[in-house]
This record gives structure tokens, sequence and C-alpha cells, in this order.
């Protein structure tokens, strides 16, 4: 059964740009979490999606946003981008409601110049 | 709000000396306490959950157990392989984030 799959891998932008950053869930998994690990802070979460509806959003500012495609599949944007948003965007998986679990996928590092 | 402490920051041991990591947790109506394998640069691996205090789970030489207060996972016998960062995670109420500890950095050197 395939992962959870993210991309691009990495990501290049610079200062004031805007980022896409994409996520792919487990099969049969409904809702999708993004968290954002920056050098010495550990996860920080970021977004919860789940049925195409976004449930929670962790305490980041609304330049971060995202959706949830019918396939569960999903995209985070970050606009104006600032130096400090260098970091590895990780996305996550689970069944929804009913599994607390989340698979993480590999990531997306992100470097803004 | 949720808080999650993990020590140490940094643990090396030999091939063949077996430790414990703490995971110390504030969740008001924990619904699961996680442990997380993660190597550099790459996404978290899943490796317990754990849902109330006195569960304990086992694979290979890593045990999880849960109190009221804490989490520990147990490592017996480590070899070099089973060096990583181990994040401890946990979610609370309605709420489905995961709050996660900064990582306990294991070297297990042979």
């Amino acid at each position: 059964e395939a992962g959870v799959t993210q991309s691009p891998t990495h990501l290049i932008k610079t200062r004031g740009q805007q980022a896409t950053l994409r996520c792919s869930p487990i099969s049969g998994h409904t809702s999708v979490y993004w968290y954002q690990q920056a050098l010495g802070l550990g996860l920080q979460f970021l977004l919860w999606y789940d049925e195409g509806e976004e449930r929670n959003r962790g305490n980041f500012p609304p330049r971060f946003s995202g959706r949830q495609f019918p396939n569960y599949s999903s995209e985070l944007n970050v606009n104006a981008l600032e130096l400090e948003d260098s970091a590895l965007y990780l996305c996550a998986s689970s069944l929804g409601t009913a599994q607390d679990t989340q698979y993480f996928g590999p990531g997306t590092r992100l470097t803004v110049l | 709000e949720d808080q999650v402490t993990q020590s140490p920051e940094a643990l090396r041991l030999q091939e063949g000396e077996s430790s414990s990591l703490n995971c110390s947790y504030t969740v008001s109506g924990l619904r699961g306490l996680f442990w997380y394998r993660q190597d550099p640069g790459k996404g978290p691996e899943f490796l317990f959950t754990l849902y109330s205090a006195g569960e304990e789970k086992e694979k290979e030489r890593l045990k999880a157990t849960l109190t009221k207060k804490e989490s520990f996972l147990h490592i017996t016998a480590p070899k070099p392989e089973d060096s990583a960062t181990y994040l401890c995670a946990a979610s609370g109420g309605s709420n489905y984030k995961l709050t996660f500890g900064k990582g306990t950095l294991l070297t297990v050197n042979p």
C-alpha cells in the first residue's frame, strides 16, 4: 500500500513569492494534516482538513492557507514568503475522526532566499 | 494549552546498552499518545499509539508504556540502526491535531 506522498521534494523561492506544496494521502484516508518543522523548533501544527473542510488551524498567520480536493489530496499555499518560512513541511493523513494515528509523508523542504 | 516535554534531549548509548526515553504530557482529555521515529531530512515514521494508562506496546527492541502523566520508550539492547530522533506527540479532547515534543536524539555506537 502506498504511503503519503508529497511534492515537490525541494522548493527554493525568494522572499515575497508564493509557494504551493502538494500532498496525497494514503488511500482511504479522509483527513490531511500539515505541520511545519523549522530548525530547533520541533513540529508545529498548521492545518487540518477532513472531508474537504478546514477543521482546525494552528497559530500561523493567514498567509498560510490550503484546501482539500474531492479526492482528499491537499494543497498548502504560503503567500508573501518570509525568510523564517524556511522549513520542512510535513503532511500526514489519517482515517478521519475514526482513527487518531497520523501517518506522515517524506516532506517538502522549502528554502526562502 | 497542551504541552509535551521530552527528556533527555540527546542520549548516547553503546550497542547493547538498554535505556529509556521519557515523555511528559499535559493534555486535557487525552485521546492518544504517539511515538514516532525520525531520520534526518525524512518524515516521522509511526511506531506506537497508546490510549490509556497502563497500556504497553512492543515492537522489536522497543517498548512503549503509558501512565496518567508520562510515557516511556524503552530500548532493549539497541543497535546502531536504532540511531534516530524519537518524537512523542499527544492529542486531546475534540482536537485531532498532534502536539509534539522536541524529540530525543538517540545515538547508538557500535
